[in-house]
C-alpha cells in the first residue's frame, strides 16, 4: 500500500538537475511533497490535487498523472540546501485527509 | 509565529514507564494527526483525530493511546515503552473542510523519544 519512491537516493553537483518519482497502486486524491533533514520535521514543499494543474515555484516543480496514479518531483538547477530526504504523501481516493508517505529518496547536492 | 508545537522535543523514558507527549496548534485546525518515524524511514500514521472523531490505524499497537481535551491541544500516551518504541514521533495538523485535502497537513518540530 506504500508508494513506491524513486530512486532511492541520488547524488547531485550544485547546478544538476533530478527528478523524484512517486507511484502508487491506488486511486489517489492528491499527492503532496515534503522535504526533511536529518533530525528535524518534514517541510512541505507543493500538493498536487487531481485534476489540478502542473505546480511549481522557484526551481522545483511537481506533476500529477492521474491515469498512471503517478507524481514527479523535478528539481533544477540544484542548491546545496536541496540536500535531504524527499517524501511523497499520497491521498487515496478511498482514505480521505490521511497521508501515507513513500520510503523516501535521499538527495545529496554536492559543491 | 510557531503553528504546530510539540512539547518536549527530546523525551528520556525507561523500558516501561509510562510517557506522554503533547503537541498543541494554533491553526484551529479540526484535524490532527500523530505519526511515528524511525531512523532512515517514512513516518507512520499512528492515528488521527477529526474533531473529537478518534481514528485508529489497523496496526497501531494497543501501547499507543490518544487523548485530545480540545481542539488546540492532543496527546499521545506510550503505556509501556519498549525499545522499539524509540523514534521521533511527529504531530501534524490539516483543515478538513469537504470530501479531500485542499491544503497540506502542517508539522510540528517532533519529538524525539529514547527507552533506556
Amino acid at each position: 500500500q506504500q508508494p513506491v519512491q524513486s530512486p532511492q537516493a541520488v547524488i547531485l553537483r550544485e547546478g544538476e538537475d533530478a527528478v523524484i518519482n512517486c507511484s502508487s497502486s491506488k486511486a489517489l486524491y492528491s499527492v503532496h511533497w515534503y522535504r526533511q533533514k536529518h533530525g528535524e520535521a518534514p517541510v512541505f514543499l507543493m500538493i498536487l490535487l487531481k485534476g489540478g494543474e502542473q505546480k511549481g515555484h522557484d526551481k522545483i516543480s511537481a506533476s500529477f498523472n492521474e491515469k498512471k496514479q503517478q507524481s514527479s518531483l523535478y528539481l533544477t538547477a540544484s542548491q546545496l540546501s536541496y540536500s535531504g530526504t524527499y517524501f511523497c504523501g499520497t491521498e487515496r481516493e478511498d482514505s480521505s485527509y490521511k497521508l501515507i508517505f513513500g520510503s523516501g529518496t535521499r538527495l545529496l547536492v554536492r559543491p | 509565529d510557531a503553528m504546530v508545537i510539540q512539547n518536549p522535543r527530546y523525551q528520556v523514558t525507561q523500558f516501561g514507564k509510562p510517557v506522554t507527549l503533547s503537541c498543541s496548534q494554533t491553526l484551529n485546525h479540526n484535524v490532527m494527526y500523530w505519526y511515528q518515524q524511525k531512523s532512515s524511514q517514512a513516518p507512520k500514521l499512528l492515528f488521527h483525530y477529526y474533531d473529537k472523531d478518534f481514528n485508529n490505524e489497523a496496526d497501531t499497537p494497543d501501547n499507543f493511546q490518544s487523548r485530545r481535551p480540545n481542539t488546540s491541544f492532543c496527546f499521545l500516551d506510550i503505556r509501556s515503552p519498549g525499545l522499539g518504541d524509540a523514534a521521533m514521533y511527529l504531530c501534524a495538523t490539516s483543515d478538513r473542510t469537504g470530501d479531500y485535502s485542499t491544503d497540506t497537513q502542517y508539522f510540528g518540530p517532533g519529538t524525539r523519544l529514547t527507552v533506556l
